[in-house]
């Protein structure tokens, strides 16, 4: 298994500001996932993050709002930019291991209120 | 149609109550899925993952697939209060994961 952290794991922010999210795994991982799950919503993909290379953005993200950083094999940060109250959501940070690559770990997540 | 569909609940049932949730998948080609649960304000725990048809068994949990009806589903046996939480189905691709809904249980004392 991976142990995944997440920082901060909740925060309340003023609107108009940005965040980062920082996740830290215990071991190198090939792949990293940011998801965003909404108040009394299931998980929805933001991006792919790349180590060396810029994240893959699923449609309806972009990076000038979710900036994404993946400097090394166990670490990636993501920013929540220019907030307003429907970014009010958790946001987890997803890696992939196990044999095979075939078990998907979440961190506790990180949930942020905008006022 | 989204690709993995699943009842949200809410679902509540008295303790030691055996529990089925379901979801279904609309590409017979799909043959990998995965259970999460996931504890209110917290990340998605894996509690199972099932390949192809059949039953996989983990303590009070089984996981079965029916290829047929494309249909994904998980039994818990003598539930719990702590077993209270929303169960997630998905379906791997490419690493990445596509969620069902979600169905909220509820098992009470």
């Amino acid at each position: 298994s991976a142990v995944i952290s997440q920082k901060p794991s909740r925060d309340i922010c003023q609107r108009g500001t940005s965040l980062t999210i920082q996740c830290q795994v215990d071991s190198q991982v090939t792949m990293m996932f940011w998801y965003r799950q909404q108040p009394g919503q299931s998980l929805t993909l933001i991006a792919t993050a790349n180590q060396g290379s810029e994240a893959t953005y699923e449609s309806g993200f972009v990076i000038d709002k979710f900036p994404i950083s993946r400097p090394n094999l166990t670490f990636s940060t993501l920013t929540v930019s220019n907030m307003s109250p429907e970014d009010s959501s958790i946001y987890l940070c997803s890696v992939i291991t196990g044999v095979g690559g075939n078990t998907i770990y979440f961190g506790e997540g990180s949930w942020l209120t905008v006022v | 149609q989204k690709e993995v569909e699943q009842d949200p609940g809410p679902l509540s049932v008295p303790e030691g109550a055996i529990v089925s949730l379901n979801c279904t998948y609309s590409n017979s080609a799909f043959q990998y899925f995965m259970w999460y649960r996931q504890y209110s304000r917290k990340g998605p725990e894996l509690l199972m993952y099932t390949y192809s048809s059949g039953n996989k068994e983990d303590g009070r949990f089984t996981a079965q697939v029916d290829k047929s009806s494309k249909y994904i589903s998980l039994f818990i046996r003598d539930s719990q209060p702590s077993d209270s939480a929303t169960y997630l189905c998905a379906r791997p691709w490419g690493g990445k994961l596509i969620f069902g809904q979600g169905t909220e249980l509820s098992v009470k004392p």
